[in-house]
């Protein structure tokens, strides 16, 4: 499967400042990552899908001027938090979409960002 | 709506013991159905990848069950070592989307 490397781990800004966090796929271009936020004991919620050369797909309730994605090329996909409030303080975590042995989809997450705003 | 509904919420074990966690979904048309283990702080990692012809795969002392059928899936883990507390979640694809379905996990607790 695809390894993805996710930096950085951890992160402290003041609030009103922005924020860029890199999600790399080392070993497979990936046309499509996905980035997610993960509250305290809660699962995975998707944010948005990031699409190589061109506009991100976000879902419903996600502010795309607040989280800015850009996927420049096949192995980068940034989020930027813009404006960062400590509400937006959270666990975010990319995934990159690759085909398995088994032909199955296969989702392999970097490590996350653990993003504080104080 | 598709959906993944995972139980128990959370789980403790003492170090040794075996423990099955369960999955059930309502994901269609049904693409493959993954286990990952997250450890706190980290990312998801992938346990086993099940297709729709698949029932049984294993990792290690990891064996995860899926009946198409039912809609159910289960891990099983067995001789629980402490490095097994993480949280467990199931995820789902359908074969005419590209997104996946998350469950809320398992979290589970192995203590000494």
């Amino acid at each position: 499967g695809a390894v993805v490397s996710q930096h950085p781990s951890r992160v402290i800004c003041k609030s009103g400042t922005s924020v860029k966090i890199e999600c790399r796929s080392l070993d497979f271009q990936a046309t499509t990552m996905f980035w997610y936020r993960q509250f305290p004991k809660k699962s995975l919620m998707l944010m948005a899908t990031s699409n190589e050369g061109s506009k991100a797909t976000y879902e419903q309730g996600v502010e795309k001027d607040k989280f800015l994605i850009n996927h420049a090329s096949l192995t980068l996909s940034t989020l930027t938090v813009t404006s960062a409030h400590p509400e937006d303080s959270s666990f975010y975590i990319c995934s990159v979409h690759s085909g398995g042995a088994t032909g199955a989809n296969v989702l392999t997450f970097g490590a996350g960002s653990r993003l504080t705003v104080l | 709506k598709n959906q993944v509904e995972q139980s128990p919420q959370s789980l403790i074990i003492l170090e040794g013991k075996n423990c099955t966690l369960q999955c059930n979904y309502t994901v269609s048309p049904f693409s493959n159905l993954r286990w990952y283990k997250q450890d706190t702080g980290r990312g998801p990692v992938s346990l086993t990848i099940m297709t729709f012809s698949e029932n049984t795969k294993s990792n290690g002392r990891y064996t995860a069950t899926l009946d198409a059928d039912t809609k159910q899936s289960s891990l099983h883990i067995t001789a629980s070592q402490l490095s097994d507390s993480a949280s467990y979640i199931c995820v789902v694809s359908a074969t005419n989307a590209g997104k996946s379905t998350f469950g809320d996990g398992t979290t589970l607790t192995v203590k000494p």
